[in-house]
């Protein structure tokens, strides 16, 4: 699978919207964004994912450039809950294909 | 309640022993996958089941091993233990795309 390149740490306040960035410059042409968030050492939960057009679902917005070499999570009214480690990952969706973790951005949301 | 039941949701136990960590993936997920997450190294893919065949290896170490079976559940079994085996041990099952996480298994060796 492709790496993904995510920043360590970012801040938001209550409220504001959260925009988490990912860099993913080699990924092929058959492998999807996918976004995973864990809250302290509860199990990773699935957020969105998405191949070349723009999502959105009830919890966030994916966004991805053009050239597929990027994309951004978007947490349009971030809550004190939306504090998490957020993973950016890339995989092709053949079933069975494991997703693998990198390190992830934790989003420290502050009233 | 994601669906993916794991137990026991604590576990100590003292350094060479062996332990039995259990999966029951949600209804209709063939695969399981087992993962490790220590302080230090993140969320790491250990293995992966499908439909009681193993089909993927990630780090697992020869010390480890899992089974999958014919009712779907998965069992990851940890021997001869090392105080660095501390960790959480999370499974998920998919059918298709996407993955459900169970609330892991806290493991702590002393």
């Amino acid at each position: 699978d492709a790496k993904t390149t995510q920043p360590p740490s970012m801040d938001c306040a209550e409220g504001r919207a959260a925009n988490l960035p990912c860099n993913h410059s080699t990924i092929s042409g058959n492998e999807y964004v996918y976004w995973y968030r864990q809250i302290h050492s509860q199990g990773p939960q699935y957020i969105i994912h998405g191949l070349k057009n723009n999502e959105t679902n009830e919890m966030a917005s994916l966004i991805i450039t053009e050239d597929r070499k990027s994309s951004t999570l978007i947490l349009p009214h971030a809550t004190l809950r939306d504090t998490a480690v957020y993973y950016c990952i890339v995989r092709t969706n053949q079933a069975g294909t494991a997703l693998i973790f990198g390190k992830g951005t934790t989003l420290s949301v502050s009233s | 309640d994601s669906g993916v039941t794991q137990t026991p949701k604590h576990l100590i136990t003292a350094t060479g022993q062996r332990v039995t960590l259990r999966c029951s993936p949600r209804s209709g997920d063939l695969s399981v996958y087992w993962y490790q997450q220590s302080l230090d190294q993140g969320l790491q893919f250990l293995i992966q089941y499908y439909n009681g065949e193993e089909r993927a290896k990630g780090n697992i170490l020869e010390r480890f091993s899992a089974q999958q079976f014919p009712d779907l559940h998965s069992e990851l079994n940890l021997s001869s233990l090392e105080l660095g085996d501390s960790a959480l041990y999370f499974c998920a099952s998919s059918m298709g795309r996407g993955y459900t996480f169970g609330s892991g298994t806290r493991l702590t060796v002393v």
